[in-house]
């Protein structure tokens, strides 16, 4: 089973719009986290925002939001004010806590969706 | 701010080459990791390392072989390249583990083996 799920390959957004790019997520452990990476044409990913499950409020960083539902297992992105600039591959990552090898812990990434702001 | 640098962005290569992928960050992070990145498979954990000549295989280690000797690089070695490892690479860095410590990813590298 797919840990992370983007089920949206491509979307179109109005500039200065706002938009809500899915993600669900699988797993049984009650702690992990919960990442937005951006990936522009020029291919460097960007962190974007980070979810802890156990915090009680939605993560924000500027035009960014996480609207994290824990119980549907739910941790969509929101853009608002859709920017020219937005137009990038969005992947969505979970970090679980279980420990590995030298402590590592698995980090797993959604598939992406391809985000286009039309002006 | 944390750098990640890759040495190329792009690289042609035939089957059947040694091709070395470099990978170096600034920032001392004690972990780095190889990811593959195909479309509709997102991106898939190769190899990662955690300490100097520390390393562990990821989901995807067949073909491939890494190399630590110094905190901040991280090397990606394709003993014989083959068609299929047509891909783009990401070589990322963390501080340490932890659920709230995200990556600083480099700017990748597109191998194309002909």
């Amino acid at each position: 089973a797919q840990k992370i799920t983007q089920t949206q390959p491509g979307m179109f957004v109005q500039e200065k719009e706002a938009v809500t790019l899915d993600c669900t997520y699988d797993t049984s452990d009650p702690s992990y986290g919960l990442f937005w990476y951006k990936q522009p044409s020029s291919g460097e990913m960007i962190f974007l925002i980070y979810q802890g499950s156990y915090d009680q409020q939605n993560a924000t960083e500027g035009r960014y939001s996480l609207n994290f539902q824990k119980a549907r297992k739910s941790a969509n992105l929101v853009i608002s004010a859709s920017q020219l600039g937005d137009s990038a591959m969005y992947f969505c990552a979970m970090r679980e806590a279980k420990r590995g090898s030298g402590g590592y812990q698995k980090v797993t990434f959604g598939t992406g969706t391809k985000l286009q702001v039309i002006p | 701010d944390v750098k990640v640098t890759q040495s190329s962005r792009y690289l042609v290569k035939r089957t059947g080459e040694k091709v070395f992928l470099e990978c170096v960050q600034d920032m001392d992070h004690e972990n780095m990791f190889w990811y593959r990145q195909d479309p509709g498979l997102g991106l898939r954990l190769i190899y990662f390392s955690y300490d100097v000549k520390m390393k562990e295989k990821g989901d995807i280690p067949e073909g491939y072989s890494v190399s630590r000797e110094k905190k901040e690089r991280f090397s990606l070695i394709l003993e014989s390249a083959s068609t299929n490892q047509t891909s783009m690479y990401l070589c990322a860095s963390s501080l340490k583990f932890g659920l709230n410590y995200g990556y600083t990813f480099g700017s990748g590298t597109r191998l194309t083996v002909v």
